[in-house]
């Protein structure tokens, strides 16, 4: 799987817009760009995911670059429910191994 | 419908003993995968099941196993306890094994190694 690197740390106040960066440069054609959160004590939660085209669902929006060497998700009405750590996953999207790997995150805080 | 249930939420073992945890994946899910947490090195992948069969195992020791079920419940069992293995264990599940990226996540086992 394709590595990824993420700031380890944002901030954002609730009501705004978080945009939260993931930059994975050495992307191959066949890898979706995933992302998961981990709320404190919690399980790992599915946002999104993208191939090459912006998405969007309930939860968020994925805007992948043209070139795919970076993405980032856009929680566009942050509230305190949404601090958590971001994981940014590149791997492919067919039946090719069935792990995730984490990297570090984005501990994303949601002020009042 | 019901989430990805892991059985129990905490546990407190003794250094040398031996742990079994369980995971009851959402109906209809026929794949298990485990994952270990610890501050140290995060979350790191130990094994994945489908249809009773080990897929895909992670970089532990032998004391690190699992099983499935024909009902795809799923079971991890850790021997000879040590400190270091004090994580949080979680379970997930998906509709079949390699299914992309698509995992739902239990809310994990807490093991305490004293």
């Amino acid at each position: 799987d394709a590595k990824t690197t993420q700031p380890p740390s944002m901030d954002c106040a609730e009501g705004r817009a978080a945009n939260l960066p993931c930059n994975h440069s050495t992307i191959s054609g066949n890898e979706y760009v995933y992302w998961y959160r981990q709320i404190h004590s919690q399980g790992p939660q599915y946002i999104i995911h993208g191939l090459k085209n912006n998405e969007t669902n309930e939860m968020a929006s994925l805007i992948i670059t043209e070139d795919r060497k970076s993405s980032t998700l856009i929680l566009p009405h942050a509230t305190l429910r949404d601090t958590a750590v971001y994981y940014c996953i590149v791997r492919p999207g067919e039946t090719s191994g069935s792990r995730l790997t984490f990297g570090e995150g984005t501990q994303l805080t949601v002020n009042p | 419908k019901a989430g990805v249930t892991q059985t129990p939420r905490y546990l407190i073992k003794t250094r040398g003993q031996q742990v079994t945890l369980s995971c009851s994946p959402i109906s209809g899910h026929r794949s298990v995968s485990w994952y270990q947490q610890t501050p140290g090195q995060g979350l790191q992948f130990l094994f994945e099941y489908f249809s009773e069969t080990q897929r895909n195992k992670g970089n532990f020791p032998g004391r690190f196993s699992g099983r499935q079920f024909s009902n795809s419940r799923s079971e991890m069992n850790v021997s000879t306890l040590e400190l270091g293995d004090s994580a949080l264990y979680l379970c997930a599940s998906s509709l079949a094994a390699g299914t992309g990226g698509l995992y739902t996540f239990g809310s994990g086992t807490r093991l305490t190694v004293v």
